[in-house]
């Protein structure tokens, strides 16, 4: 079975530009949840779907934003790109949405780098 | 509003020490807590889960317990292993406030 893929792996940007992440989760999971991983700050959450709509998002500007689709994939997009973007994205799966206690599965991530 | 605090690494232990990575959270009810691990070039998983007061997450040798008195979720090995060298998570998920991570401990094993 096929784990959580996302794409692309690694980009760069300059600022100011747009870039859209995409992220397809494991077959059957309805969730699909979405991080930054900046150097040294951990893992902080940016948005979680659920069933095509947004449940909750982290405290990030406007321009981080994203979709989910009716087959469940998702999309992140981030706008007018700022230089402390730069970080990997992580995109997770989660079979449980009604609970807390499912395990998230992540995929590899998208290293993105803003010059 | 929820967070997780980890104790800041790196740390860095020789083969067969016992380890402790300190876990505490703020919550307002009942979280779920995990700890997930991400091994050097790989992915996060899941190592072990408490759902509820006192229990016991295990897996791999590692154990964590779910102190709701001090609200704590540490992480222990009797007899680390270099291959247990990774970056380690400590996680919450309560309500919304769906999976939120700590900051993570770096361990670095010496054979």
């Amino acid at each position: 079975e096929a784990g959580v893929t996302q794409s692309p792996t690694h980009l760069i940007k300059t600022r100011g530009q747009q870039v859209t992440l995409r992220c397809s989760p494991i077959s059957g999971h309805t969730s699909v949840y979405w991080y930054q991983q900046a150097l040294g700050l951990g893992l902080q959450f940016l948005l979680w779907y659920d069933e095509g709509e947004e449940r909750n998002r982290g405290n990030f500007p406007p321009r981080f934003s994203g979709r989910q689709f009716p087959n469940y994939s998702s999309e992140l997009n981030v706008n007018a790109l700022e230089l402390e973007d730069s970080a990997l994205y992580l995109c997770a799966s989660s079979l449980e949405s009604g609970t807390n206690t499912g395990e998230l599965f992540f995929g590899e991530g998208s290293r993105l780098t803003v010059l | 509003g929820n967070s997780v605090t980890q104790m800041e690494g790196p740390v860095t232990l020789s083969e067969e020490a016992f380890l402790t990575i300190n876990c505490t959270y703020t919550a307002t009810g009942y979280p779920s807590l995990f700890w997930y691990v991400q091994y050097p070039g790989e992915g996060l998983q899941l190592l072990l889960k408490a759902t509820k007061a006192d229990d016991k997450g295990s897996n791999k040798g590692f154990e964590a317990t779910y102190r709701k008195e001090t609200t704590s979720f540490h992480l222990e090995k009797g007899s680390v292993q270099v291959s247990d060298s990774a970056v380690y998570f400590c996680a919450l998920s309560e309500g919304t406030y769906k999976y939120i991570f700590g900051t993570g401990t770096r361990l670095k094993v010496l054979a």
